[in-house]
């Protein structure tokens, strides 16, 4: 069984401009959750997306979206760069919503210069 | 806000020895899991346990969630247990469910 794909794996931008990251979960989960990790803040969530709606949004402005399609594949989007963006971004897939065991994908590593 | 807390910070072992790592947090939560992160950033999962005992090989885990922590024990560490550990809660006491992570527990482990 696949598991958990994230693409690019690697990126650089510049301040201003915007970012699509891609994950694709695991076959047959329909919950997708994204979190950034960053040296000063650790791990945080950023949103969660279950049946393409965003079921849950953590503490980030909303240069940070999402969404979700019909085949559970997630895309999070983040629009006028800044430095503190430089993050890995790690996506988790779960079979459901609400408790279940979360799997994470490789992450993709962002640097914005 | 639920806080958790890892201990140690950091931790440096000789190869074979055991060690046990440490997750408290502050309030009921939903489930539990633990996490390797390799050097290229990926979370391995290593136990999701809500509550009692796992074992898996060299590792074995305990949450006791009345009490609010859990255990992760590694017994004869290897050179390829190295990296970092971390504990996620599961909690929607915010009304909607996430993970919130421990800053995690840095292990080196020394040939």
């Amino acid at each position: 069984k696949a598991g958990v794909t994230q693409t690019p794996r690697y990126l650089i931008k510049t301040r201003g401009q915007q970012v699509t990251l891609s994950c694709s979960p695991i076959s047959g989960h329909r919950s997708v959750s994204w979190y950034q990790q960053t040296p000063g803040q650790g791990l945080q969530f950023l949103f969660e997306y279950f049946s393409e709606t965003q079921r849950n949004k953590g503490n980030f402005p909303g240069r940070f979206s999402g969404r979700q399609f019909s085949n559970s594949r997630s895309e999070m989007n983040v629009s006028t760069l800044e430095l503190g963006d430089s993050a890995l971004y790690l996506c988790a897939s779960s079979p459901w919503t609400g408790g279940t065991e979360a799997f994470f994908g490789q992450g993709t590593r962002l640097t914005v210069v | 806000g639920i806080q958790v807390e890892q201990s140690p910070p950091d931790l440096i072992l000789q190869e074979g020895a055991n060690s046990t790592l440490q997750c408290n947090f502050s309030d009921s939560v939903n489930n539990l899991q633990w996490f390797h992160q390799n050097p290229w950033g990926q979370l391995i999962n290593l136990f999701y346990i809500p509550s009692g005992t796992k074992q898996n090989g060299r590792l074995s885990a305990t949450t006791v969630a009345t009490e609010r922590y859990s255990l992760l024990y590694i017994s004869s560490s290897q050179t390829t247990d190295s990296g970092v550990y971390f504990c996620a809660v599961g909690t929607d006491l915010s009304g909607t469910y996430k993970y919130i992570f421990g800053t995690g527990t840095r292990l080196k482990v020394l040939a």
